[in-house]
Formats: C-alpha cells, structure tokens, sequence
C-alpha cells in the first residue's frame, strides 16, 4: 500500500480565496483523521470520520472549515474562505487500530 | 479532556547516548502510539503499544496501563534520530480520537 496521500503537499493562496485538501486513505482503514499543526498549538484534531461518518467536528476552528468523505477513499477539508491565520500543516490519517499519518500539506495564506 | 504529558520537553544528546523518553496521560486508554516527525515533518510510526512492551532495533517502549503512563526508550543513538517524539492517545471505548502530548524535541549531536 502507498500509504496515506495528501495533495496539494504546498499551497500558496490569496486571503479570501477557497482552499481544498485532499486525502485518500490506506485501503480498509475504516477511520479517518484531519489535523492540523502549528507552532503555538502543536497538533489539533479538527475532524474523524468513521466508517465515511463525521464523528466528532468539535476542533473545527469556524465555519469557514468544512470536511467531506463522500466514500471510503477520499476525503477534502475545505476552507472557505482563507486567512493568513489559516496558515499550518494539516495532516490527514487514517487507521484501523493503529494510525498513520500521510505527509501533510503546507499551507500559506498571505 | 484527557491531558497527555511529555517530558522532558527538549533533549540534547552526544551520539550514542542512550535516552527515556515519558509520556504521561490522565485517564485511561485504549489506544496509544509513539511517533517520530523527523525533521523533513514526516510522522512516523513508532510503536502501536496500548500496553506491555515492545522493541524495535535501538528502540523500545513499554506502557503500563494502570499506572497511566508509557516510556520510549532510544539506544546508542544517532544524528538521524533527531526530531520530535510524540505521545498519543485513545480514550476509552467507542472514540477514536487520538490525542497528542505536546512532543519531546530530541537533538543528537554528532
């Protein structure tokens, strides 16, 4: 297995504009996670799905954020619209019992 | 919430020094893992250890469940093990959100 794959891995974006990452999943895994990571915060957990189900959004920051999985190998976080404190590495990882982080996506909002 | 603490907090290391790493979490867990972000950002998976004891090469781990902690241990080491250790965790039964401890920076010194 490819392990977990993000993209965009850097995005560089406007204040104001729409964001989206990508996330597919290790095959079977039947949890996924979205979190972010800043040097103030350290690792936050915005979102879980299980079993493609949102199960807990309590870390998403506003409603600018918004998470999709509209099947079992694919997932988006969505920002909407973007600000420069926005900017962080947001991890996505899924598991079955034990988790594994894809490499992230850098994002900049200048 | 469930606190999870690490410590020490920065490390600093002549190569081939043997080191512990602690993590610490206020309630009990289903689940915990060791990772390592190296310096490129990657997460990387240590050890999936809920409980006991396990080793892999120069590392090895060990979580005592009812007395609500785990311990990292890193032998003889190298440049390369250089980065951030995370501690984190799954509370009870029915979530599987993973919390993570704040993070030991390991610095090896060649």
């Amino acid at each position: 297995d490819a392990g977990v794959i993000q993209s965009p891995r850097h995005e560089v974006t406007e204040m104001g504009q729409e964001v989206t990452l990508r996330c597919k999943p290790i095959s079977g895994h039947n949890s996924l996670f979205w979190y972010r990571q800043t040097m103030m915060r350290g690792l936050e957990l915005l979102i879980y799905f299980n079993n493609n189900v949102p199960i807990d959004d309590s870390g998403m920051p506003e409603d600018r954020f918004s998470a999709k999985m509209p099947n079992a190998s694919f997932s988006t976080l969505k920002i909407q619209p973007s600000e420069p404190r926005d900017s962080a590495v947001y991890f996505c990882a899924s598991s079955l019992t034990e988790a594994f982080f894809g490499q992230g996506t850098r994002l900049t909002v200048v | 919430g469930i606190q999870v603490e690490q410590s020490p907090p920065d490390l600093i290391l002549q190569e081939g020094a043997n080191s512990t790493l602690r993590c610490n979490f206020s309630d009990s867990v289903n689940n915990l893992q060791w990772f390592h972000q190296n310096p490129w950002g990657q997460l990387i998976n240590l050890f999936y250890i809920p409980s006991g004891t396990k080793q892999n090469g120069r590392l090895s781990a060990t979580t005592v469940a009812t007395e609500r902690y785990s311990l990292l241990y890193i032998s003889s080491s190298q440049t390369t093990d250089s980065g951030v250790y995370f501690c984190a965790v799954v509370r009870g039964s029915g979530t599987y959100k993973y919390i993570f401890g704040t993070g030991t920076r390991l610095k090896v010194l060649a």
